[in-house]
């Protein structure tokens, strides 16, 4: 199975701050890598799917780049409905994968 | 609207059995691969199965299989999940999710709310 490893696990960021999530992967994924967040109590979101491409409704502010195993989330002035727990999955092949989350606070 | 709403949840002993149901709304649900995703109290996400268009081709992991069987039932617009043998390590939230990937690749745009299973005696 391929692992995805994310870091950090949680951060703390103020309003208007710029966010960055990193995730890697055990072997290559080329850009196989979607990007959710999670809310407490909600189900996923879909973010970012195929490494960089942003879901219809999803704000500008959020980007992703990367391929091959490193990929990057990026929030570029962080909102307050963004303090959320955010996941990389990568969709190349079965077993599709999580990584273990990345939970951004309130500082 | 898209809507997605899982039944079925509750508590069970272990070894014993459920059923999830996921009801599909807005949208034709034979046209697209189904996905269960569960999530454990406090924990991350674990993919569970897939299930393409017309139910002929199924994918567990490794977790559950041999345990559980998804299936659908187009006409009726149902997703379901029989969960057999249960154990503790059961316990979570369970997620369904549609896939609009045509390949079954796993982009879940719409999740429905979820359904808990607690596995206790």
């Amino acid at each position: 199975d391929i692992q995805m490893t994310q870091s950090p696990s949680s951060l703390s960021a103020s309003v208007g701050d710029r966010v960055t999530i990193t995730c890697r992967a055990s072997q290559s994924i080329s850009t196989s890598l979607n990007w959710y967040q999670q809310k407490p109590g909600k189900a996923p979101k879909l973010l970012i799917y195929a490494a960089f491409s942003l879901q219809i409704g999803v704000p500008s502010r959020f980007s992703g780049s990367g391929s091959g195993t490193d990929f990057t989330l990026t929030i570029s002035s962080l909102q307050p409905e963004d303090f959320a727990t955010y996941y990389c999955q990568q969709s190349y092949i079965t077993p599709f994968t999580f990584g273990g989350g990345t939970k951004v606070e309130i500082k | 609207e898209v809507q997605l709403v899982e039944s079925g949840g509750g508590l069970v002993q272990p070894g014993g059995s459920l059923r999830l149901s996921c009801a599909a709304s807005g949208f034709t649900l034979r046209s697209y691969w189904m996905h269960w995703v569960r999530q454990a109290p406090g924990k991350g996400l674990v993919w569970v199965s897939r299930i393409n268009g017309d139910g002929s081709s199924t994918y567990y992991a490794d977790s559950v299989k041999g345990r559980c069987t998804i299936s659908r039932d187009n006409a009726k617009n149902t997703l379901y999940l029989q969960m057999n043998s249960l154990r503790a390590e059961d316990t979570a939230v369970y997620y369904c999710a549609r896939d609009w990937t045509a390949g079954g690749t796993f982009r879940g745009d719409y999740w429905g709310q979820g359904s808990l299973v607690t596995v206790s005696s």
